[in-house]
């Protein structure tokens, strides 16, 4: 079946630094690809999604970059904060049973930035 | 997101015992979806509605029953034929046409004992 790779799993850098977080999908039908913060206990937030017309979008310190033609799309974090640490997923939609607009998640990445 | 609801926080479910996890959203969303969250796992799909009185399986719904009698709501049963019912479970729900956004619930926890 259809699936989203994400790597790395976990991922620690110091405050300052940059953090970059890549997915991998597999249906070439893919069209839109948001990203997910999730902190400790809490529910997944909505930080920044692209579709595939575009091929950069950017937001104050996050950025995506998608490639349609590898099927890889990637999260830029600069300036990375304490705050930013939580567990990042990425997604693609897909179309399940003939419906549009489902989502196919990455198993996530643990982001650490430490102070 | 504020506007989906879960409940309870917490959920204890005793052996050979059917439990429902409430989902309600005043957002005038049309589809809603139910996920399941292990450590490590990411979030998998178990039922999904495109609208009312209509639901779709998901990856992962063996064990799990459904309904959606009212647009605003979309509960979930664990029903006793899920022998590993412990997980987070995320509702999220999006508008049916244009922008595919999925916004999430707080979740419910769901602990055997």
């Amino acid at each position: 079946g259809e699936n989203v790779e994400q790597h790395p799993s976990t991922l620690s850098v110091q405050e300052g630094d940059s953090a970059v977080i890549k997915c991998t999908y597999s249906d070439s039908a893919s069209n839109y690809f948001p990203w997910y913060k999730q902190e400790l206990g809490k529910r997944p937030q909505l930080i920044i999604d692209i579709r595939s017309n575009v091929g950069e979008k950017k937001d104050q310190r996050i950025a995506v970059t998608l490639n349609k033609t590898a099927k890889h799309f990637s999260l830029h974090i600069t300036e990375t904060q304490p705050e930013d640490s939580a567990v990042y997923f990425c997604a693609a939609s897909f179309n399940y049973g003939g419906s549009q607009g489902n989502l196919i998640f990455g198993k996530g990445t643990k982001l650490s930035v430490k102070p | 997101d504020g506007g989906i609801t879960q409940s309870p926080k917490y959920l204890f479910r005793k052996e050979g015992q059917n439990v429902t996890l409430s989902c309600e959203q005043n957002l005038n969303h049309d589809a809603m979806y139910w996920y399941r969250q292990d450590p490590g796992q990411g979030l998998r799909l178990i039922y999904y509605s495109q609208i009312v009185n209509d639901f779709q399986k998901g990856d992962i719904a063996e064990g799990y029953s459904v309904s959606r009698e009212k647009k605003e709501s979309f509960p979930l049963t664990v029903t006793s034929a899920q022998k590993n019912p412990t997980a987070f479970y995320l509702c999220a729900s999006r508008h049916r046409h244009g922008k595919e956004t999925q916004y999430f619930g707080p979740g419910t926890r769901l602990l055997v004992l």
